[in-house]
C-alpha cells in the first residue's frame, strides 16, 4: 500500500527567506502524481503544485518549486521569498490513477509559520 | 464561478444522534470525495464517487457512515449514532473527469458532545 510521510510537523521561516518542506512516499508504482496542497487557517484547501512522475523536470509555480527525486521517493517543496500569506498547513499527496479511479493519499501535514 | 460548498459549516450534536452533512460540488465535476480531518492530523479518505460508477467506499470507518450522491450533483454524508471520536472536520472535494486536481470545500466541523 502507498504511504506518504511528512516528517516535519511544524516549521517557521522569516519573511523573505526560503524554506523547504519534506515529503517522502512509498510505492511500487511507476506512474503516479504528487501534489502539494495548502490549507490556510480559514480551512479551504488549495492546490499549490503538481508533479507527474513520468516528468523528469521539477514543477515550478512562481515562488513554489519542487525537488522530485523519483529513485529516492522524495518530493520536497521549496518556498522562496516567503510571505506572511504562506502561513498554513501544507499537505503532500500521492495519487495513482487506476481503471478510472483517482484516489489520493495524504501525509499528516507540516504547519508552516512565516514570521514578520 | 462558484466553488465547492458544504453545509452546515459547524454542527454540534449529542452522542447517539444522527447527522447529515451536505456537499455541493462544482457544476460539471464528475468526481466527488469525502475526507475526515481530525484535529492536527492529515486527511483520511472516506469515500469517492465517479460519475455513475459504483462508489469506492473503502475508507468508511464503520457501518455507521454512509454517503449518497445523485448523478453528478449534491452528495450527503450521513453518520448514524454519532460517537465522540467522530468529532472532526469533514471535507468534500470535487474534480472534473480525468483531471488530477481536487477542488476542496470549506469543510463541516462536527463536534459530538
Amino acid at each position: 500500500a502507498q504511504t506518504v510521510t511528512q516528517s516535519q510537523p511544524e516549521m517557521s521561516v522569516q519573511e523573505a527567506e526560503t524554506v523547504t518542506l519534506s515529503c517522502t512516499y512509498d510505492t511500487s508504482e511507476n506512474n503516479y502524481y504528487l501534489f502539494w496542497y495548502k490549507q490556510p487557517p480559514s480551512r479551504q484547501m488549495i492546490l499549490v503544485i503538481r508533479q507527474e512522475a513520468y516528468k523528469q523536470q521539477n514543477a515550478t509555480e512562481n515562488r513554489f518549486s519542487v525537488n522530485f527525486q523519483k529513485a529516492a521517493k522524495s518530493f520536497s517543496l521549496k518556498i522562496s521569498d516567503s510571505q506572511l500569506g504562506d502561513t498554513a498547513m501544507y499537505f503532500c499527496a500521492f495519487m495513482k490513477p487506476f481503471s478510472g479511479t483517482y484516489k489520493y493519499i495524504f501525509g499528516t501535514g507540516t504547519r508552516l509559520k512565516v514570521l514578520a | 464561478g462558484a466553488g465547492v460548498s458544504q453545509s452546515p459549516s459547524n454542527k454540534v450534536t449529542e452522542k447517539g444522534k444522527d447527522v447529515e452533512l451536505r456537499c455541493d460540488p462544482i457544476s460539471g465535476h464528475t468526481a466527488l470525495y469525502w475526507y475526515r480531518q481530525r484535529l492536527g492530523q492529515g486527511l483520511e479518505f472516506l469515500i469517492y464517487f465517479q460519475g455513475n460508477s459504483a462508489p469506492d467506499k473503502s475508507g468508511l470507518p464503520s457501518d455507521r457512515f454512509s454517503a449518497e450522491r445523485t448523478g453528478e450533483s449534491v452528495s450527503t454524508l450521513t453518520i448514524q449514532r454519532t460517537q465522540q471520536e467522530d468529532s472532526a472536520v469533514y471535507l468534500c472535494a470535487s474534480s472534473p473527469t480525468n483531471h488530477y486536481e481536487q477542488y476542496f470545500g470549506p469543510g463541516t466541523r462536527l463536534t459530538v458532545t
